[in-house]
């Protein structure tokens, strides 16, 4: 079945480690996209991807980077510069990000703590 | 710049209850509207959407009407069940924004 995956879905990091958070897709989409929610809030951007070795910076990319290598995967690392990390991160991808036929699918998203 | 604006929740309903969630939004170019749905501990699933105005999007019991002329898309049921009890984003697409524009998020209580 195709979607998108998630790993891990909680993930722990000491402060000032550097982590990974992947996500991967068999839709053959070329846009992908990094949110994160906070409790009561909406889903803010973190960065997007529309094409391979091609990504532009959400609203608050501070702190995260991201990579493009392939098509079907974009990992986001979250640097020790992110001051407050502890979050719901969701990754999401669509056909392509500009046409009106589109929607956006989502993982199961990955709960990040920092102890 | 493109926004989407959601009433606050919660909203707290009981069982065979309607359910009407506001939405309106700002944007430049013609957007795409959508509604997600999301359940405790998960990511988000699509509700329904609509392209274009007057368009109505509907599924599974909900629906909501693309209004250009208010620019709203508020999402309705006519009788809930505990099992919508889940957080609700209105959201837009597009093509001269290039990404997806999400609401703060609604969430629905629903008791039995």
């Amino acid at each position: 079945d195709g979607g998108i995956t998630q790993s891990p879905k909680y993930l722990f990091r000491k402060e000032g480690q550097n982590v990974t958070l992947s996500c991967e897709q068999n839709l053959n989409h070329d846009a992908m996209y990094w949110y994160r929610q906070d409790p009561g809030q909406g889903l803010r951007l973190i960065y997007y991807s529309q094409i391979v070795n091609d990504f532009q910076k959400g609203d608050i990319a501070e702190g995260y980077s991201v990579s493009r290598e392939k098509k079907e995967s974009f990992p986001l690392t979250v640097t020790s510069a992110q001051k407050n990390p502890t979050a719901f991160y969701l990754c999401a991808s669509s056909l392509d990000n500009w046409g009106i036929n589109t929607e956006a699918f989502f993982g199961q998203g990955t709960r990040l703590t920092v102890v | 710049g493109n926004s989407v604006t959601q009433m606050e929740g919660p909203v707290t309903l009981s069982e065979e209850a309607f359910l009407t969630i506001n939405c309106t939004y700002t944007a430049t170019g013609y957007p795409s509207l959508f509604w997600y749905v999301q359940y405790p501990g998960e990511g988000l699933q699509l509700l329904l959407k609509a392209t274009k105005a007057d368009d109505k999007g509907s599924n599974k019991g909900f629906e909501a009407t693309y209004r250009k002329e208010t620019t709203s898309f508020h999402l309705e049921k006519g009788s809930v069940q505990v099992s919508d009890s889940a957080v609700y984003f209105c959201a837009l697409l597009t093509d001269s924004w290039g990404k997806f524009q999400f609401g703060a998020g609604t969430q629905v209580v629903v008791t039995p």
